[in-house]
């Protein structure tokens, strides 16, 4: 089955310092994926689209230059969280789809997420 | 829009018990998906339905795409404490396949 990765599971950083978070497609290639920040008891929200070879697609409220996503090849796309604050704590997860089944309704595939804490 | 309820929020049941949760819409899904969160890990695709009225099971799960497609359930049998973790529903929108709607979860304790 399609398999995501996503490195790395958990990560401490100081306040003021950037955190890159990679995310990579396994068995497929992915022109999409997507991130996730998920609070605590709480659903998955979407931050933003990465689509390769093109810019990323921010959803509102989320800051481009805040988290920064590069989608640099058809089986990986990398979140910098720039200039981490405590309140960036929190669980990133990325997800992408296998479209190259051609199936349009191709399920979501989520790496295992990245305990990101900022102190 | 195409928001999703899934309820119950919580369930706490015994082992061996069976298991039902459910997802509704006021908004059609061509597409329902049922994942499975654990503790600090990502969710995992437990079944995909693809087909109004179609009936899929995975082990001991089993899911549902209502005929409406305004909604879909989840059963779990004979519950085991494995069982245990977060279980989210999820569609893309009908017009953009890669906007994801997902439910707020239903948290599932299974006492052994």
């Amino acid at each position: 089955g399609a398999v995501v990765s996503q490195h790395p599971s958990r990560v401490i950083c100081k306040s003021g310092t950037s955190v890159k978070i990679e995310c990579r497609s396994l068995d497929f290639q992915a022109t999409t994926m997507f991130w996730y920040r998920q609070f605590p008891k709480q659903s998955l929200m979407l931050m933003a689209t990465s689509n390769e070879g093109s810019k990323a697609t921010y959803e509102q409220g989320v800051e481009k230059d805040k988290f920064l996503i590069n989608h640099a090849s058809l089986t990986l796309s990398t979140l910098t969280v720039t200039s981490a604050h405590p309140e960036d704590s929190s669980f990133y997860i990325c997800s992408a789809r296998d479209g190259t089944r051609g199936f349009d309704n191709s399920p979501l595939h989520f790496g295992n997420g990245t305990r990101l804490t900022v102190t | 829009g195409q928001q999703l309820n899934q309820s119950p929020q919580s369930m706490f049941i015994q082992e061996g018990e069976d298991v039902s949760m459910n997802c509704t819409s006021s908004s059609i899904f061509n597409t329902w998906l049922w994942y499975k969160q654990d503790p600090g890990e990502g969710p995992v695709l437990l079944i995909a339905l693809y087909k109004a009225g179609e009936l899929t099971s995975n082990g001991r799960l089993t899911a549902q795409f209502g005929i409406t497609r305004k909604d879909s359930f989840l059963n779990i049998s004979a519950s085991i404490p494995s069982d245990v973790g977060i279980y989210f529903c999820a569609g893309p929108n009908l017009y953009n396949f890669n906007k994801f709607y997902f439910g707020s979860g239903t948290k599932l304790n299974v006492k052994p």
